[in-house]
């Protein structure tokens, strides 16, 4: 098992550019998740997902989009880059929503 | 919506001794309460975590308490070694969608 991962490590983006963020998890999790981490905070959820097809937002949606084709892949799309989405970027997958969550290595981003 | 505070935001202890991390949370509704450890360039691990049924758990030298009158719980690491230091991040939860809300963190250094 690969367990959860993503791609890319690191990004440098110019204000205004769009990327996507790839997560792709093995365990055959329903629940997945993208949370953002900026230095000395803890993780603030972006966007969740309860299965492919259904989607629902976080605490900071805004500036993000996410789509759930598929159980195994939750991509996250960044629109118009500006430099507060500067930060680490981690993806999670769980069984249940009160059960562990297994978090990826994270992207680390660059707005400039 | 759900609110957690943590204390402190970094604890130096040495070798041996044991340390205490505090969090607060706001939503009574909350039962589920994980802890997670992060070491540095990598995405958080559970660690060990609490439902609202019970009161203590213990694995080995890492115990956690919660006390639901009071909406609180701590995390106790004893004899503590160098390994144990990395960002300890606790999280409470009540929402079915599985929603996590953290701590801000705390760092912990432990020095030989």
């Amino acid at each position: 098992n690969a367990g959860v991962t993503q791609t890319p490590k690191f990004r440098i983006l110019k204000i205004g550019q769009s990327m996507t963020l790839q997560c792709a998890q093995d365990m055959n999790h329903n629940y997945m998740y993208w949370y953002r981490q900026d230095p000395g905070m803890g993780l603030k959820l972006i966007y969740y997902s309860v299965g492919a097809g259904i989607t629902d937002k976080g605490e900071v949606p805004n500036g993000y989009n996410v789509s759930r084709s598929t159980t195994e892949d939750f991509p996250l799309r960044l629109e118009l880059a500006a430099p507060s989405q500067t930060s680490v970027y981690f993806c999670a997958s769980s069984y249940s929503p009160v059960y562990e969550q297994y978090f990826g290595p994270g992207t680390r981003l660059t707005v400039t | 919506g759900e609110n957690v505070e943590q204390h402190p935001s970094t604890l130096s202890v040495q070798e041996g001794d044991s340390a205490v991390i505090k969090c607060t949370y706001s939503d009574s509704a909350s039962n589920y309460f994980p802890w997670y450890k992060q070491e540095l360039g990598k995405g958080p691990q559970l660690i060990i975590d609490i439902r609202s049924n019970v009161g203590e758990k213990k694995d080995q030298r890492i115990a956690v308490t919660l006390n639901k009158t009071a909406k609180h719980f701590s995390l106790h690491i004893t004899e503590t070694q160098p390994e144990d230091s990395a960002v300890y991040f606790c999280a409470a939860s009540g929402d079915q969608g599985g929603k996590l809300i953290f701590g801000q963190g705390t760092e912990l250094s432990v020095k030989p």
